[in-house]
């Protein structure tokens, strides 16, 4: 049972144009979204995050769109650049983000071509 | 100016084999998280533990499994009786009190052959 979905596993773009990486959640208990990019090999590192009292939220070439009627987030990254390439995964809690654990999806590879 | 630090980066053991995994946290973060991450899938929370104390381990295996965090020295996730489904990336995470505050460490990837 996936409450944090990331339906597209895959993404290509080209440079410079706009990526949008799309996530749906289930579990209306959730109060705060993040985004975590992660190279291979590494850890997760955290990107840029939302609660759910807000439904955008922008912190350079990255911003976060929620809509909690629909139970979807999006991250846009303008303009890409090819080192933005690698997984994006969706995560969600249910406790405002401070405690406990968090809810991921299982990723979207993000490719920016050159 | 160390993060969250993890070792070993690569683990190999045999079956029925014990394996400890280590997590040392940011300076200043008292919170430790572990989670799994098999192939193709994302990260699965697996405990959150709080200096000498557990504080979620819903995610934790019942058998098998457990984590630490003493009060001197890093987080330690034990897994005892290895088996090849054990073979995973796990991460941990530290945080202080403040949302979005996660930072992961790079992993340990367990291979049980």
């Amino acid at each position: 049972d996936q409450q944090v979905k990331q339906n597209s596993p895959s993404l290509s773009v080209q440079e410079g144009r706009i990526s949008i990486l799309n996530c749906d959640y289930t579990n209306s208990m959730f109060d705060y979204f993040l985004w975590y990019k992660k190279y291979p090999a590494e850890g997760p590192t955290f990107l840029i995050s939302i609660s759910s009292i807000k439904d955008k939220n922008e912190d350079g070439r990255f911003t976060v769109f929620l809509n909690k009627s629909a139970k979807h987030l999006s991250l846009h990254i303008v303009p890409s650049q090819p080192g933005d390439s690698a997984v994006y995964f969706c995560a969600a809690s249910a406790r405002g983000g401070s405690q406990g654990n968090l809810i991921f999806g299982k990723g979207t590879k993000l490719s920016v071509k050159p | 100016n160390a993060g969250v630090m993890q070792n070993p980066r690569h683990l190999v053991r045999r079956r029925g084999q014990e394996a400890r995994l280590r997590c040392s946290p940011m300076k200043g973060h008292s919170h430790v998280y572990w989670y799994r991450q098999l192939p193709e899938e994302g990260l699965k929370f697996m405990v959150y533990l709080q200096k000498e104390n557990i504080i979620d381990e819903s995610g934790m295996p019942k058998e098998r499994f457990s984590a630490e965090f003493p009060k001197e020295g890093p987080s330690i996730l034990r897994i005892q009786q290895v088996v090849r489904g054990d073979s995973a990336a796990y991460f941990c995470a530290s945080s202080p009190q403040a949302p979005g505050g996660y930072t992961f460490g790079s992993g340990t990837r367990l291979t049980v052959v």
